[in-house]
């Protein structure tokens, strides 16, 4: 089965600039997250998504950060106006979760390559 | 506060040879430990999932190994190659009744050389 897509791979911004990431999740899976890894750390969860529903966000700096999923399939991240640590990777996750029980713990997220953003 | 420590932050080591990458994690309510192989440029892969009763799973020349008492993971890298060489993220899954949530650690940079 095909992957997590994500676009652009690569994106260089100045501060105060607007920027948007997109990301195709497997098809079929319900459940979509954004995540921020910053280099040298973990992934920190931005938004999750079930179907086109926001499960959690957070995380989300939502003073400048702003996610939506069309019709419950693609989903866009977009940052107004960018900041100089907001330099990171931007991966996308999907996964056929599809409720909140005890089992939502174990399901496996399938992770994309992830958009490199560097803010000079 | 949940947290994920994972140690050493980088090593490096021969081809052929075996290391051992350590997590320990302070995440309640536990529901399960995940290690996870990230390419550089990629998004990270699981290799290995267990669950609070398993102390131990393989997954080909990966072996993770799980003590919920003291709360430590390990992953066992056997007969290394130069494929291997990517950061570990070790992740701890908690599940609080209505959701779960993911607590990643920072990662273990492995080089593997010749």
């Amino acid at each position: 089965e095909a992957g997590v897509a994500q676009s652009p791979r690569y994106k260089i911004i100045e501060k105060r600039q607007s920027v948007a990431f997109w990301c195709n999740p497997i098809s079929g899976h319900a459940t979509l997250y954004w995540y921020q890894q910053i280099l040298g750390q973990g992934p920190k969860l931005l938004i999750q998504f079930q179907n086109n529903g926001v499960v959690d966000d957070s995380q989300l700096p939502k003073d400048r950060f702003s996610a939506e999923r069309l019709k419950g399939v693609d989903s866009t991240l977009k940052i107004q106006p960018a900041k100089l640590e907001d330099s990171a990777v931007y991966l996308c996750a999907s996964s056929s979760l599809t409720s909140g029980g005890p089992e939502s713990s174990y399901n496996e997220q399938f992770f994309g390559p992830g958009t490199r953003l560097t803010v000079l | 506060k949940n947290q994920v420590e994972q140690s050493p932050q980088s090593l490096i080591i021969l081809e052929g040879k075996n290391c051992t990458l350590q997590c320990n994690y302070t995440v309640s309510p536990f529901s399960n430990l995940r290690w996870y192989k990230q390419d550089t440029g990629r998004g990270p892969v699981s290799l290995t999932i267990m669950t609070f009763s398993e102390n131990t799973k393989s997954n080909g020349r990966y072996t993770a190994t799980l003590d919920a008492d003291t709360k430590q993971s390990s992953l066992h890298i056997t007969a290394s190659q130069l494929s291997d060489s990517a950061s570990y993220i070790c992740v701890v899954s908690a599940f609080s009744g209505t959701a779960s949530k993911l607590t990643f650690g920072t990662g273990t940079r492995l080089q593997v050389t010749l």
